[in-house]
């Protein structure tokens, strides 16, 4: 079985440049998440979907950060226009809500670095 | 806001010993879920085990249990016998089944010497 899907999986880019994540999630899985990890914050919430709605976007920066998942099976985080404090590893994660557990799976990550 | 501290930067534990990661939240909610996620060096976040609020019992999945002390609020790890391959960072985390979103824990780089 595939497991969440992550592209690209390194991204460099120029400060003022816009940047695009995608994620897959799991099939059949009805939750997905976008996790930023930086040495200073460690792993934070960034927004959360549930059917494809955005449930909880309260750890979203600011308005440089939006994300969007108009399918149950993709969905994508846009920076624009993306700044050096940006950079981290950015982590999406899906599970099948309502079960006992919610045990969340993540990505392997993307890795972005804003010069 | 849910807090969740682990006070262990670092461990060091001999290959195929026991060692325990200690997990302290704060919460005043009846039902919460309790994760513990294992980060290797190559990154990515790999799920080991969960405990629910209501579980009775302390969760096992192969060498890894949880020892889920509810009224002292922890949810400690423990890796028995441990392998090389368990170094990595070991993140405890919290989950209200209202919110649903993960809040992890800073940490604990977990080094097994041979």
């Amino acid at each position: 079985d595939a497991g969440v899907i992550q592209s690209p999986r390194h991204e460099v880019t120029e400060m003022g440049q816009e940047v695009t994540l995608r994620c897959k999630p799991i099939s059949g899985h009805n939750s997905l998440f976008w996790y930023r990890q930086t040495m200073m914050r460690g792993l934070e919430l960034l927004i959360y979907f549930n059917n494809n709605v955005p449930i909880d976007d309260s750890g979203m920066p600011e308005d440089r950060f939006s994300a969007k998942m108009p399918n149950a099976s993709f969905s994508t985080l846009k920076i624009q226009p993306s700044e050096p404090r940006d950079s981290a590893v950015y982590f999406c994660a899906s599970t099948l809500a309502d079960l006992s557990t919610d045990t969340q799976y993540f990505g392997p990550g993307t890795r972005l670095t804003v010069l | 806001a849910q807090k969740i501290t682990q006070t262990q930067p670092g461990m060091f534990v001999q290959e195929k010993e026991a060692v325990t990661l200690d997990c302290t939240y704060d919460t005043s909610d009846p039902s919460y879920g309790l994760f513990w996620y294992k980060q290797p060096s190559s990154g990515e976040m790999i799920f080991l085990i969960y405990q629910g609020s209501y579980d009775q019992q302390n969760a096992t999945e192969g060498r890894y249990s949880l020892n889920f002390q509810k009224a002292r609020k922890s949810a400690n790890l423990v890796i028995s016998a441990s392998q090389l391959g368990d170094s990595a960072m070991y993140f405890c985390a919290y989950m209200d089944t209202g919110r649903r979103a993960l809040t992890f824990g800073s940490g604990t780089r977990l080094q097994v010497q041979p």
